[in-house]
């Protein structure tokens, strides 16, 4: 079946921009991951959704940063104002519950670079 | 913050040898996954090993623990071209199992 995508895959936005970025998740999967990876760093984790529930955003780097899954599928990241510290990778994940610890899909990330 | 640290940092090997990356962390965990990352795509999970097991296998893949060096080493025999990617070792939070903290990563590069 479809893996986790992500759109767009790569995005260039002036400093000051908004930005918004989209997953779709693997259909029927509950929870929902949106992690920002830095150049040459592992991903760190920014936000977690359980259906259209946000139960974590603690890693959220500012209140510039906002996420939401209003129907509990598709998730969207947004970003207003963008900073040349924002340049990253941008990945979600998915899962389901199960027997055993969960394994989190991930998406292909989208590339963001600020300028 | 990063949990664990990936040693080397950077690895080049020749087509049919093997590779050895090792992962460090620091606090108590329940797993330790290990994922692969290609160029320009997403993260594939390879393999998850638990606290109590001290070895898995997985096709060429080879995974071992030691909680108490606070360690694990992911070994591929007979590598590939196809094996060039970054490899990241990943915790879950014991007080949040959802989030994953991973290490900075190991860039393999496997020479034809």
């Amino acid at each position: 079946g479809a893996g986790v995508s992500q759109s767009p895959r790569y995005k260039v936005a002036k400093r000051g921009q908004d930005v918004a970025l989209r997953c779709d998740p693997i259909s029927g999967h509950v929870s929902l991951f949106w992690y920002q990876q830095a150049l040459g760093q592992g991903p760190e984790f920014l936000t977690y959704f359980q259906n259209e529930a946000q139960l974590d955003k603690s890693g959220l780097p500012s209140d510039r940063f906002f996420a939401e899954r209003p129907e509990g599928s598709v998730s969207t990241l947004k970003i207003q104002r963008t900073q040349q510290e924002d340049s990253a990778v941008y990945l979600c994940a998915s899962s389901t519950p199960g027997p055993g610890e969960d394994t989190q899909y991930f998406g292909p990330g989208t590339r963001l670079t600020v300028l | 913050s990063q949990q664990g640290e990936e040693d080397p940092q950077a690895l080049s090997i020749q087509e049919g040898e093997n590779a050895t990356m090792n992962c460090s962390y620091k606090t108590s965990i329940n797993n330790l996954q290990w994922y692969r990352q290609n160029s320009g795509r997403g993260l594939v999970h390879l393999i998850l090993i638990r606290s109590n097991e001290r070895e898995k296998h997985s096709g060429r893949l080879r995974v071992t623990l030691d909680t108490s060096k606070k360690s694990s080493s992911l070994l591929i025999t007979a590598s590939r071209a196809a094996d060039t990617a970054s490899y990241f070792c990943a915790t879950p939070r014991m007080d949040s199992s959802y989030k994953l903290i991973f290490g900075s990563g190991t860039r393999l590069l496997v020479r034809p």
